[in-house]
């Protein structure tokens, strides 16, 4: 399975943007980008995926490289309640594994009010 | 439906008892995943049901690990003969039956503690 890699922690400052890296250079054609977070003392929360094209919803954009091989998860204005390890997994979208998740460490975000 | 839900929430037990945890996930979700996070890790994959078939087991469940998914509906992780290794959060996930685009909705899990 492809693995992607994320820093292990970061901080950001509340109301500030954050950018969230992830690189997965060995990426294949078949593989979605997701992320998902998960805050204190609760399971894992879908957050975005991607498989090309950046996408938004409401809570985060996704922003994916021309290549494939990096993404980036942004979230425009970080608030106390953001506070989370997030993760980034690569999901195939056909064959016979497409149901599975793979969860690395992920990226602790610290926000600092 | 108010997402999955999974009891208990916390579980202690000592050395070598028997424990079973359920979850119920969202009710129109044909699958339903089990997983267990270990501290500063992330979740790790135990298995996998679509309905009622229980379709992959990862090696990490071993024989004193038992899943079932009677009627295609709740599930329920037992594990026998607990040993202190086996302390973790256990996760409950569910997803519909269509294409990796769509995301998990996970429970908010049962700690076990093995004591």
């Amino acid at each position: 399975d492809a693995k992607t890699t994320q820093p292990n922690s970061m901080e950001s400052n509340e109301e500030e943007p954050v950018h969230l890296p992830c690189n997965h250079s060995t990426i294949s054609g078949t593989d979605y980008i997701h992320w998902y977070r998960q805050l204190p003392s609760q399971g894992p929360e879908y957050v975005i995926h991607g498989l090309t094209s950046n996408v938004n919803n409401r809570m985060a954009s996704l922003a994916i490289a021309e290549d494939r091989k990096s993404s980036t998860l942004i979230l425009h204005r970080a608030t106390l309640r953001d506070a989370a390890v997030y993760y980034c997994i690569l999901r195939k979208f056909s064959g016979g594994s497409n149901y599975k998740l793979t969860f690395g460490k992920g990226t602790l975000l610290t926000v600092n009010p | 439906d108010t997402g999955v839900s999974q009891d208990p929430r916390h579980k202690i037990t000592k050395r070598g008892q028997n424990v079973t945890f359920r979850c119920d996930p969202i009710s129109e979700h044909n699958r339903l995943y089990w997983y267990r996070q270990t501290l500063g890790q992330g979740p790790e994959f135990l298995t996998y049901f679509q309905n009622e078939a229980q379709l992959e087991k990862s090696r990490l469940l071993s024989d004193r690990f038992s899943a079932e998914r009677p009627k295609g509906s709740f599930s329920t992780l037992e594990i026998q003969r607990t040993e202190q290794g086996d302390s973790a959060m256990y996760l409950c996930a569910s997803s519909l039956l269509s294409a990796a685009a769509d995301g998990y909705t996970f429970g908010s899990g049962t700690r076990l503690t093995v004591v």
